[in-house]
């Protein structure tokens, strides 16, 4: 069956990075797009972009281009989130998602646990 | 960018009630849209894809209507483990985007 395992809680001070891994199992990891989703306590859910394992190519919202980056391991299967310079408004829940069509376009079904990540000083 | 306006953003209803949520989005997107169940403390659980397909293993009555610029997700007879948060998600235009969400409560 599809799983996605996320690292563990992490963390960090204000202007710091942190590195979010979601490894995949189940399937062929390089067939599938896989989202990341944040959500900040007690508030809705937020798209931080795509990314394709097949060959690496990643979109995201212009509110996040400089700042995150999305990386794939197809040796392990394993997608990573890096987000820097944090700040207060980045603690939050994320979530890696994989979708289940081959084009990528469909909401994605099998969701990773959520990774908590704490930025305070 | 596609916003995507979701009502109510919170609702209280009885078991048995039949509820309907919205999502407009401001430029059309098709079909280009999935629904999602959260529980507090939980990752999104996929209903509704396509708008209108219902997703393998869940109860028949959740369904999805809507095509273009106007959606709805309905719940025919509220069961207890349906009070939850609810969300729609665009996928038809990069950068996708999530409606703010409708919190059902227990009346």
């Amino acid at each position: 069956q599809v799983q996605l395992v996320q690292s563990g809680a992490e963390v960090k001070k204000p202007g710091a990075s942190v590195k979010v891994s979601c490894k995949a199992s189940g399937y062929t990891f390089t067939s599938y797009f896989i989202h990341w989703v944040r959500q900040a306590p007690g508030q809705g859910l937020e798209w931080m972009g795509i990314i394709n394992p097949s060959g690496g190519s990643t979109n995201f919202p212009q509110k996040f281009q400089g700042r995150v980056t999305m990386t794939r391991d197809t040796s392990t299967n394993t997608v990573y989130m890096e987000l820097s310079s944090l700040r207060s408004e980045d603690t939050a829940v994320y979530y890696c998602a994989r979708v289940d069509c081959s084009d990528g376009n469909c909401p994605p079904d099998s969701w990773g646990q959520g990774t908590l990540v704490t930025v305070s000083s | 960018d596609i916003q995507m306006t979701q009502s109510p953003s919170s609702l209280s209803a009885s078991v048995g009630d039949r509820v309907t949520i919205t999502c407009r989005a401001s430029q059309g997107i098709r079909n280009d849209l999935g629904w999602y169940q959260q529980k507090p403390g939980k990752a999104p659980k996929r209903l509704i894809y396509a708008a209108s397909s219902l997703q393998s293993g869940v109860p028949s009555r959740f369904s999805g209507s809507g095509s273009g610029t106007e959606f709805t997700l309905t719940i025919s007879s509220l069961q207890p483990e349906d009070f939850a948060t609810y969300y729609c998600l665009q996928h038809n235009t990069y950068p996708c985007s999530f409606g703010q969400g409708t919190k059902l409560e227990i009346k």
